[in-house]
């Protein structure tokens, strides 16, 4: 089945600490995106990974093929990284994408 | 360059009403996706349209229809809306195969159906 889970839930943390979200997924993927959600608003793309590591800013993603999973760091976190954060994959053979339930991240000044 | 719109952003429905949420992407995509989200919930595939002219049912279609105008506008429509219909609706447009696929998403239309 295809599957993707992401984690933490929910997450909350002080303003500066480093910031870890996790995702994995069951079988073979073609592609896996990092998307962000503000409260009420829309969702915007932050990363499209294929393999390693790509950074923006204070953002890091990173995949691994072999293990099936994906991370996405924040460096020194600010409270206007408070969002909802997205794993979404497409399986092989899937032209559809099939997304993670979240990551509800809160930054505490 | 405006990406994906979608309208209305916000909707309070009675139930048995019907209503049409409109998309719209001026970036010249073929494939369009309409998701909702729920708490708790990934968000899930409704109806999608892989080009101008087709439509495919999603993971939830029970209870919408839609149609592809043209290339740039698809839309979803809930003939009698029922208050388990009330959720966020996003339009979305991929690009491209495979590793090099990129995702773009409408601002969302939140629905209340009483």
């Amino acid at each position: 089945k295809n599957e993707v889970e992401q984690s933490p839930q929910n997450l909350t943390a002080q303003e500066g600490e480093f910031i870890t979200i996790n995702c994995s997924y069951s079988v073979g993927i073609s592609a896996l995106h990092w998307l962000q959600q503000h409260p009420g608003g829309g969702i915007v793309s932050l990363f499209m990974l294929s393999s390693g590591k790509k950074k923006h800013g204070r953002l890091i993603a990173t995949i691994n093929i072999q293990e099936k999973h994906s991370s996405l760091h924040i460096t020194a976190s600010h409270p206007r990284d408070s969002a909802v954060y997205i794993c979404a994959v497409k399986f092989r053979g899937n032209e559809k994408l099939t997304f993670g339930t979240g990551t509800r991240l809160t930054i505490i000044p | 360059n405006a990406g994906v719109t979608q309208t209305p952003k916000f909707q309070v429905l009675k139930t048995g009403q019907s209503m049409t949420l409109q998309c719209a992407q001026d970036m010249n995509h073929n494939s369009m996706y309409w998701y909702r989200q729920d708490p708790g919930m990934g968000l899930r595939l409704i109806y999608y349209s892989a080009s101008e002219g087709t439509t495919d049912k999603g993971e939830v279609p029970n209870g919408y229809n839609v149609s592809r105008l043209n290339k740039r506008e698809f839309s979803l429509r809930l003939e009698s809306a029922a208050p388990s219909q009330t959720s966020v609706y996003f339009c979305a447009t991929l690009l491209g195969q495979g590793w090099n696929t990129e995702a773009f998403f409408g601002q969302g239309t939140r629905l209340t159906v009483v």
